[in-house]
């Protein structure tokens, strides 16, 4: 099994919709991250979690939220979905124990199209 | 604001060759450089970490360089084979910001 999970894969809505992205890893790490990918961009970071209780905006986390249910858990929610969140969404882990910096895990991803 | 150039964005080799692909950041405070591959469909795979301190990590045909005072590092790829087909993307972490900040990646094709 992936260490680290993401759900749905796919997915399509409309304008104006809760979508709620899911999250699980099996690593045991405390870090928890939430990228987009849009063509030509690279990844951006929307959020991050160094643990149950440390949950920071990233660089775009306008339009997001987050929760952090559990340290294997870390979920994005768009409250109101717009075409301009059409993407492909990461979610990826790292431990904590160099000190910040240590190599990312990653998700197959989730490719969100908003109608 | 950290940023990360990747050039070329697309790259066409065939097989048997060696390249270099290239990634150059703004602002040199830098706490490491990862290299990570990306494959359609199975997200991003982490292929050298290099700390600040270090001048360069290698990796079977791998083989990250980092000049930190330039900005630059370079991923050397020795016999290149159609399964290294994918995008490579370069990422800095700055400690201050706590995050990794990505390039936009070299698409590579490696022709048989």
């Amino acid at each position: 099994d992936a260490d680290v999970t993401q759900t749905p894969r796919n997915r399509i809505t409309k304008t104006g919709k809760r979508i709620m992205l899911e999250c699980s890893q099996t690593k045991g790490h405390d870090r928890m991250y939430w990228y987009r990918q849009d063509p030509g961009l690279g990844l951006r970071l929307i959020y991050y979690s160094f643990d149950v209780k440390d949950i920071n905006k990233g660089e775009i986390s306008d339009g997001y939220s987050v929760s952090r249910q559990a340290q294997a858990k870390f979920s994005l929610s768009l409250e109101s979905a717009i075409p301009n969140q059409t993407a492909l969404y990461f979610c990826a882990t790292s431990d904590a124990l160099g000190g910040g910096g240590d190599t990312q895990y990653f998700g197959p991803g989730t490719r969100l199209t908003v109608l | 604001k950290q940023e990360v150039t990747q050039i070329p964005a697309a790259l066409s080799v065939p097989e048997g060759e060696n390249l270099v692909l290239n990634c150059s950041f703004t602002d040199s405070a830098i706490y490491n450089l990862q290299w990570f591959r990306q494959d359609p469909g199975k997200g991003l795979t982490s292929l050298l970490l290099i700390q600040s301190s270090q001048r360069e990590q290698t990796s079977g045909r791998l083989n990250a360089s980092l000049d930190k005072s330039s900005g630059r590092s370079t991923l050397y790829i020795a016999a290149s084979q159609p399964g290294d087909s994918a995008t490579y993307l370069c990422a800095v972490y700055s400690g201050s910001a706590r995050q990794l900040t990505f390039g936009s990646g070299t698409q590579l094709t490696v022709l048989p």
